[in-house]
């Protein structure tokens, strides 16, 4: 394992409320990622992050915000679900060269109902 | 941006050989990636290319090229454990992040 951990792994939350998910590295990489996966759609980059407190948006943004306090933490905000984010949620980590793959958690799969 | 496709499923048997194809579209190449992911599991790293040819890791080959937009993931001797959906990336300069096709379902049959 690369040392990614997800939480919570399932949540089932309702229409309208906040939910954070967190994605915790032990690797001490300088990169991490949020993706979601959905049928037909592949992995789609939400946001992503270059360092402690530098973040920027990926190519469906609209909806989520992310934070990066530590470099072990990158958290996942949806300031109001919708059942549109209801997908299953994948954190990675950049390797150290600008070549390296990325390595992905076990994904936390998010019911909005 | 970045437009990649690759087929949506396939079928073979167990014990064949298999050829999975990705043509991708870019502004910005850093590396074509592959990834095999099972069923309810993370996608998990299988090989990388970055120049025009074949790249080879035991029962695994993947072959690129730039020049034509090209991708291809062979996998030989096929296992059921073969079993998998099996995703094409493209690297991009700058963000490190990577661009992902919608995913190949191959499905090894006794």
């Amino acid at each position: 394992d690369a040392g990614i951990t997800q939480s919570p792994r399932h949540k089932v939350t309702e229409t309208g409320t906040p939910v954070t998910l967190r994605c915790h590295q032990t690797e001490n990489h300088r990169y991490m990622y949020w993706y979601r996966q959905d049928p037909g759609h592949g992995l789609r980059l939400i946001h992503y992050s270059y360092g402690v407190k530098d973040t920027d948006k990926g190519e469906v943004s609209d909806g989520y915000s992310v934070s990066r306090s530590k470099t072990e933490d990158f958290l996942l905000t949806l300031e109001s679900a919708t059942s549109s984010q209801t997908s299953v949620y994948f954190c990675a980590i950049g390797g150290t060269g600008e070549n390296s793959p990325l390595h992905f958690g076990n994904g936390t799969r998010l019911t909005v109902t | 941006g970045q437009n990649i496709d690759q087929p949506t499923e396939m079928t073979a048997t167990e014990g064949a050989i298999v050829q999975i194809n990705c043509t991708y579209q870019t502004s910005g190449f850093n590396g074509l990636f592959w990834y095999q992911q099972h069923a309810g599991e993370a996608p998990t790293f299988l090989s990388y290319n970055v120049l025009d040819g074949l790249e080879e890791k035991g029962r695994f080959s993947s072959f690129l090229s730039r020049s034509k937009g090209y991708s291809y993931l062979l996998l030989k001797e096929l296992q059921m454990k073969d079993s998998a959906s099996y995703l094409c990336a493209v690297g991009d300069t700058g963000r490190r992040a990577l661009t992902f096709g919608s995913g190949t379902r191959l499905q090894v049959q006794p």
